[in-house]
């Protein structure tokens, strides 16, 4: 059972290029999220999916889109990459209710 | 809007003594779920406990146990007869049900070591 499965591991780009982080999920889950942890600021949420087809912005949505293709994968974009989305970021699935969220093992973003 | 704090940025426990950590949260939904989540250096998350709000029982799993205090919105995290491997950073984080979107509010994290 693989859970959340984000990809790439790990990625560099220049200021200025596009790339879209990928992740897709086993359980059927209802929900997705996108979160992006830096240095003493915790988890703080970009966008999530309550539930196939919908999306909503969260704490730290500018810069970034995100698109759930299906009930299985909700994917991240960004379009032009800035030195300020240099992070680590999580993506997360969760049933409906009170569950807690399952995260993927993360993706760690450099942005020169 | 909803809000965790946790005030210890750093702590350190001798192996085998207890530690707790702090965690306090604002919310005005009724009905509501608090965790605590641990991230080791490999950066995985691992959920360590979970305590429902309208439950006054405190959570307790193996050597985590929770200090939930309702009226104070205080939701400690206990760790007795502490390990090397519970070095890692501890989250708190707030979710809300009922009404609102299910959003995971996280703090801003305890890094926690433990000496030998």
């Amino acid at each position: 059972n693989a859970g959340v499965t984000q990809t790439p591991k790990f990625q560099v780009l220049k200021t200025g290029q596009s790339m879209t982080l990928q992740c897709a999920q086993d359980m059927n889950h209802n929900s997705m999220y996108w979160y992006r942890q830096d240095p003493g600021m915790g988890l703080r949420l970009i966008y999530y999916s309550a539930s196939e087809g919908t999306t909503d912005k969260g704490e730290v949505p500018n810069g970034y889109n995100v698109s759930r293709l299906n009930k299985r994968e909700f994917s991240l974009r960004l379009e032009s990459a800035a030195p300020s989305q240099t992070s680590v970021y999580f993506c997360a699935s969760r049933p409906t209710g009170e569950s807690p969220l399952h995260f993927g093992n993360g993706t760690r973003l450099t942005v020169t | 809007a909803q809000t965790v704090t946790q005030s210890q940025p750093e702590m350190s426990v001798q192996e085998a003594e207890t530690v707790t950590l702090s965690c306090t949260y604002d919310t005005s939904e009724s009905d509501y779920y608090l965790f605590w989540y641990k991230q080791p250096p490999s950066r995985q998350m691992i959920l360590v406990i979970r305590q429902e709000a309208y439950k006054q029982q405190n959570a307790t799993e193996n050597r985590f146990s929770v200090n939930f205090q309702k009226a104070a919105k205080s939701f400690s995290l206990k760790i007795s007869d502490s390990q090397l491997g519970d070095a890692a950073m501890y989250f708190c984080a707030s979710l809300n049900y009922g009404g609102s979107q299910g959003n995971l509010i996280f703090g801003k994290g305890t890094k926690l070591s433990v000496k030998p």
